[in-house]
């Protein structure tokens, strides 16, 4: 079975600091992998999403980048962390194609406060 | 804008009771997923209906989609205090890779 692993779960980190979320995926390859952003009961705004190793789409101009070193590998990374950033960030996995009908399957989330 | 929106925003009930969630959204759909939310937890996702389809059932839930009027509902029937959660409506749109989520209903299941 595929599951979804992400961390760290919880951080508090300074304005002005660097930031690393990392996620893997496991059971599946080539997935299509997403990072969301879900400030305090709102809904999720997608931030990047990735097809393929290299493969990245970039939803919201900001200074959060993200990578994908190897195909069940995706990390979401900032220089400089504003208080803006502060929120709960998931990671997520599709199969293939949306359109043929998948599902996303969501990380347990990473809760950032920035102070 | 959000693609989907969700109404109401919260929602409280008796266990027993029916919930019902709306979603409206705006361009065409290839599908809509509806996914449930614990508090401080990730997404998980309940079920999925096409945009040529009019109603799908799964176990206590029941899923409508309109597409003329671009609407969606979620009725949960017989609701139980578990079932306390946020409810979310996502759309698969034409040409994009990435689901489009609505704001959430915020539903409340008093014992």
């Amino acid at each position: 079975s595929q599951t979804i692993h992400q961390w760290p779960a919880t951080l508090v980190q300074p304005v002005g600091s660097p930031l690393s979320l990392e996620c893997t995926v496991e059971g599946t390859s080539n997935p299509n992998l997403y990072w969301y952003r879900q400030a305090a009961g709102r809904g999720l705004q997608l931030l990047f999403y990735s097809i393929g190793i290299d493969q990245i789409s970039s939803e919201v101009p900001q200074n959060l980048s993200a990578s994908r070193p190897q195909d069940r590998q995706f990390i979401l990374s900032s220089k400089k962390l504003l208080l803006s950033d502060s929120g709960f960030y998931l990671c997520a996995w599709s199969r293939d194609r949306l359109g043929s009908g998948n599902t996303i399957y969501f990380g347990e989330g990473s809760w950032l406060t920035v102070v | 804008s959000q693609q989907g929106e969700e109404d109401p925003q919260a929602l409280s009930i008796q266990e027993g009771e029916n919930a019902t969630m709306n979603c409206s959204y705006k361009t065409s759909i290839n599908n809509l997923q509806w996914y449930r939310q614990n508090s401080g937890r990730g997404l998980v996702h309940l079920i999925l209906i096409r945009s040529n389809e009019r109603e799908k059932h799964s176990g206590r839930l029941r899923v409508t989609l309109d597409t003329s009027k671009k609407s969606s509902s979620l009725l949960i029937t017989a609701s139980r205090a578990a079932d306390t959660a946020s409810y979310f409506c996502a759309t698969d749109l034409e040409g994009r890779r990435a689901l489009t989520f609505g704001s959430g209903t915020r539903l409340q299941v008093q014992p």
